[in-house]
């Protein structure tokens, strides 16, 4: 147990609605980053908060926005969605502002029909 | 978006054999990561490199940051039914640049 707590485990849901997923990270982490991994895609990065902000910004649609609360739990909104969102999204924490050590939640496997 | 290269690709191996993987890229890491993903979890940071040429073991699992920064390597001894799962590597340029995983390696091995 990596300590970053995501939910949902999954989600189904149909073209063109809208999702939020939510991150908690572990204790005394400030950063919480967002991944996208798909089979033909790999993993993919696709934005970092570090206390509350916007950090960095990886390979994020401009249908995908995401935010960092003051308790430090992050959501990720996906809207507008299509059978090609269909994904596992992870969310991953770490200490500091930089990468290293990142620590992975159980993921969120996103099924768009 | 950008990827580092792994190879194997995937293998199949006894159980009891060493295991080597690698990761390659045309540019340049200050840091390389190596981590394991089970089915349906999520990656587990396994071992973390910070200097070029630093080799560094997590019990049977022994990591290499390639001399020239541009390449990583991963070697697992004696393995068992329990390394069975898929292995990434990831490059941080340096700083607060973003981290690039690579395409991993998906192990299999065989009782």
């Amino acid at each position: 147990d990596s300590g970053v707590t995501q939910t949902p485990k999954h989600l189904i849901t149909a073209t063109g609605q809208r999702v939020t997923l939510r991150c908690s990270p572990r204790s005394g982490d400030l950063s919480v980053y967002w991944y996208q991994q798909s089979l033909d895609q790999g993993l993919q990065f696709l934005i970092q908060y570090y206390n509350g902000e916007e950090r960095a910004k990886g390979n994020i649609l401009e249908r995908f926005s995401a935010q960092q609360f003051p308790d430090l739990h992050s959501e990720l909104n996906l809207s507008s969605l299509e059978l090609g969102d269909s994904a596992l999204y992870f969310c991953a924490s770490s200490e500091g502002s930089n990468y290293n050590e990142q620590f992975f939640g159980p993921g969120t496997r996103l099924t768009v029909l | 978006g950008q990827q580092l290269n792994q190879s194997p690709q995937s293998m199949f191996i006894q159980e009891g054999e060493d295991v080597s993987m690698n990761c390659t890229s045309s540019s340049i890491f200050n840091t390389w990561l190596w981590y394991k993903q089970d089915p349906g979890e999520g990656p587990v940071l396994l071992i973390a490199l910070y200097k070029a040429g630093e080799l560094t073991s997590n019990g049977r699992l022994t990591a290499q940051f390639g001399i020239t920064r541009k390449d990583s390597f991963l070697n697992i001894s004696a393995s068992i039914p329990s390394d069975v799962g898929i292995y990434f590597c990831a490059g941080i340029p340096g700083g607060y640049q973003k981290v690039t995983f690579g395409t991993g390696t998906k192990l299999q091995v065989i009782p």
